[in-house]
């Protein structure tokens, strides 16, 4: 089974919207990092949060980490047409949920 | 560097063959993992090695072997093809492992099997 689980499955935006994606994970975790997937590469690591952080910035990306509820949510601003991807979040670096595939329209 | 490197890119195989999936990395990470990625099922974890000489297996480890006899190198065999390991492959190494901080896993580029 996997730990982590997206939500939603797809997201479409316009360009220059924000794009929100959430994750839920079952057991407790030391971290939990966040990787984008574009079309038939391999994944790229985006940002990791430690189980003791609440919030990380990272360029457009914010990412907050609720232990209590055991979820994530991430947050691209002002995204753009290249952010279209699917995006992943992964516990411990070592189990991946089904990813969001996020289309940014031009 | 060179990063993570994966070959073959890609492959067909017949029921019942065997071959072997290559993953190199130059970062001297410790840390090397396989996953397998089927669609809408995220990555799977099939085997993972904490450093040279030490290997363990994942989430779906059956019909799949690995070495790690240096600290670059981790391949990826499959004794028998089966259409069941249809999928994308992919190689990933981090500076270290599960329960650390400093583990971002950088990923190769995959190797897609097809196997009829």
């Amino acid at each position: 089974s996997q730990q982590g689980e997206e939500d939603p499955q797809a997201l479409s935006i316009q360009e220059g919207e924000n794009a929100t994606m959430n994750c839920s994970y079952k057991t407790s975790i030391n971290n939990l990092q966040w990787y984008r997937q574009n079309s038939g590469r391999g994944l790229v690591h985006l940002i990791l949060i430690r189980s003791n952080e609440r919030e990380k910035h990272s360029g457009r990306l914010r990412v907050t980490l609720d232990t209590s509820k055991k979820s994530s949510s991430l947050l691209i601003t002002a995204s753009r047409a290249a952010d279209t991807a699917s995006y992943f979040c992964a516990t411990d670096a070592i189990t991946f949920g089904s990813g969001t595939q996020l289309t940014v329209l031009p | 560097n060179a990063g993570v490197t994966q070959t073959p890119k890609f492959q067909v195989l017949k029921t019942g063959q065997s071959m072997t999936l290559q993953c190199a990395q130059d970062m001297n990470h410790e840390y090397m993992s396989w996953y397998r990625q089927d669609p809408g099922m995220g990555l799977r974890l099939i085997h993972y090695s904490v450093g040279a000489g030490i290997t363990d297996q994942g989430e779906v480890p059956n019909g799949y072997n690995v070495s790690r006899s240096t600290t670059e190198d981790f391949p990826l065999r499959l004794l028998s093809a089966a259409p069941s390991q249809t999928s994308v492959y992919f190689c990933a190494s981090s500076y270290s492992g599960s329960g650390s901080s400093y583990n971002e896993q950088f990923f190769g580029p995959g190797t897609r099997l097809t196997v009829l």
